[in-house]
């Protein structure tokens, strides 16, 4: 079945390191990833779509198909990057999007 | 920048009560959906709209639930007899396509007690 995993809860780092939020997936057809973030008590917003191959805010995210993987990274984090972050699959032959369990990323000062 | 309005914001209601949730897409978006949220738990897909008619649905859209675009601006999701376990946050969201990505709602929090 298709599947998203996003192994992290939650990912603390400081201001200023780098980080990777990891999302692997399932699903032998042409796949379409997102990433959404959601801040405090806000509502899900598109970040990135791999199609684009764009950086919002300075996060970057490549399909590997090799890995089915489309891990978030971003090279120095800031306390402003504090959300939550979801990973989602779109099938070709569908027009849902399959989410991940969502990681929390906290940014420490 | 436009937005997918979701109301109520939040909506309490007695287990066996019919429920109306209610969203306005943003208005040139021709693909709409409805997503849930139970605590703790991923975001479930429920169905998609195209065209006035369901073009998917999953399988926790069973009978109970229902959608409509009553006047050309507003999307529905109708819950009847609603029972404890629809309690959820429920999203909204339009798309000018699939493979643009959607644009969400801020959710309404429904609560079945």
């Amino acid at each position: 079945a298709q599947r998203v995993t996003q192994p992290e809860k939650l990912l603390s780092v400081f201001k200023g390191a780098p980080v990777e939020l990891k999302c692997n997936y399932s699903y032998s057809g042409s796949p379409e990833l997102f990433w959404y973030v959601q801040y405090s008590r806000q509502r899900l917003q598109l970040l990135l779509r791999h199609i684009s191959r764009e950086s919002i805010k300075g996060f970057t995210a490549d399909l590997n198909k090799g890995e089915t993987s489309f891990h978030l990274k971003k090279p120095f984090a800031q306390e402003e990057d504090s959300a939550m972050y979801y990973c989602a699959l779109k099938m070709d032959s569908s027009y849902k999007l399959i989410f991940g369990s969502g990681t929390r990323l906290l940014v420490r000062p | 920048e436009p937005e997918v309005t979701q109301t109520p914001s939040h909506q309490v209601t007695q287990m066996g009560q019919e429920v109306i949730l209610r969203c306005v897409p943003i208005s040139n978006h021709l693909y709409f959906y409805w997503y849930r949220q139970i605590l703790g738990q991923k975001v479930e897909f429920l169905v998609s709209f195209y065209n006035n008619e369901i073009s998917e649905k999953s399988e926790i859209f069973d009978d109970q639930f229902s959608v409509e675009r009553p006047d050309g601006s507003n999307f529905t999701l109708k819950i009847r007899s609603t029972k404890l376990e629809d309690s959820a946050m429920y999203f909204c969201a339009s798309s000018a396509g699939p493979i643009y990505g959607y644009t969400f709602g801020s959710g309404t929090r429904l609560t079945v007690v």
